[in-house]
């Protein structure tokens, strides 16, 4: 079983809708949680956080996290063209070991 | 705040050469940092863990005497690609880490011939 795992895509949506990215982790210990976006041909950016269950909400990016469920999601709302992109989840665990997932592939369509 | 350089940005070499990338944390001391290497639309792989004043921790499957890593300092850790073959040109990319968030560098894209 690998250590995160996301949906690679691609995913399309509607400019102006809501995009949903989902990732799920192996281990059960684990306390960091991580977005990062990637543009094609560039490294990837680090757009949001989270630590505790429950939401965080940051302009348009909503992630949401579910220890129990080891599930966590990115909420993408009024979707832009600019945001077409791979959106990597990653996890560092409880041996301080960071992983990241093979990304999902986004595109917003005008 | 933290900001990850790299140097140089793109690079091209003949097969057999050897190859140095630089990796600097700019606001910020790292006592260790990432290399990872991406191939064209593929995840992201990590190849080594960088540590100031020690060794490297290599993944398994990584050559360590191909792919030489100097952490000489908080924040420059420097990624040596030694004869360089075609199937080395990839996008490699370093992180350090500020807590418990990885930043990343720009990426160097080397292409050998």
């Amino acid at each position: 079983q690998k250590e995160v795992e996301q949906n690679s895509g691609p995913l399309s949506v509607p400019e102006g809708a809501i995009a949903s990215l989902n990732c799920t982790y192996s281990d059960r210990g684990s306390q960091s949680f991580f977005w990062y976006r990637q543009y094609s041909g560039k490294s990837p950016e680090l757009i949001m956080s989270i630590y505790s269950n429950g939401d965080k909400e940051d302009g348009r990016f909503t992630a949401q996290l579910n220890k129990a469920s080891q599930y966590v999601s990115l909420l993408i709302r009024d979707s832009q063209p600019s945001d077409s992109a791979t959106y990597l989840c990653a996890v560092m665990n409880t041996g301080n070991q960071f992983y990241f997932g093979t990304g999902t592939s986004l595109t917003v369509i005008p | 705040g933290a900001v990850v350089s790299q140097h140089p940005s793109r690079v091209i070499c003949k097969s057999g050469t050897s190859v140095k990338i630089e990796c600097r944390s700019l606001d910020f001391q790292a006592t260790t940092m990432f290399w990872y290497r991406q191939f064209p639309k593929k995840s992201l792989m990590l190849m080594a863990t960088s540590n100031e004043g020690s060794k490297a921790t290599y993944e398994q499957g990584v050559e360590k005497d191909k792919f030489l890593i100097n952490h000489a300092s908080l924040t420059l850790s420097t990624l040596t690609v030694t004869s360089a073959h075609p199937e080395d040109s990839s996008f490699y990319i370093c992180s350090a880490g500020v807590h418990y968030e990885q930043y990343f560098g720009p990426g160097t894209r080397l292409t050998v011939t």
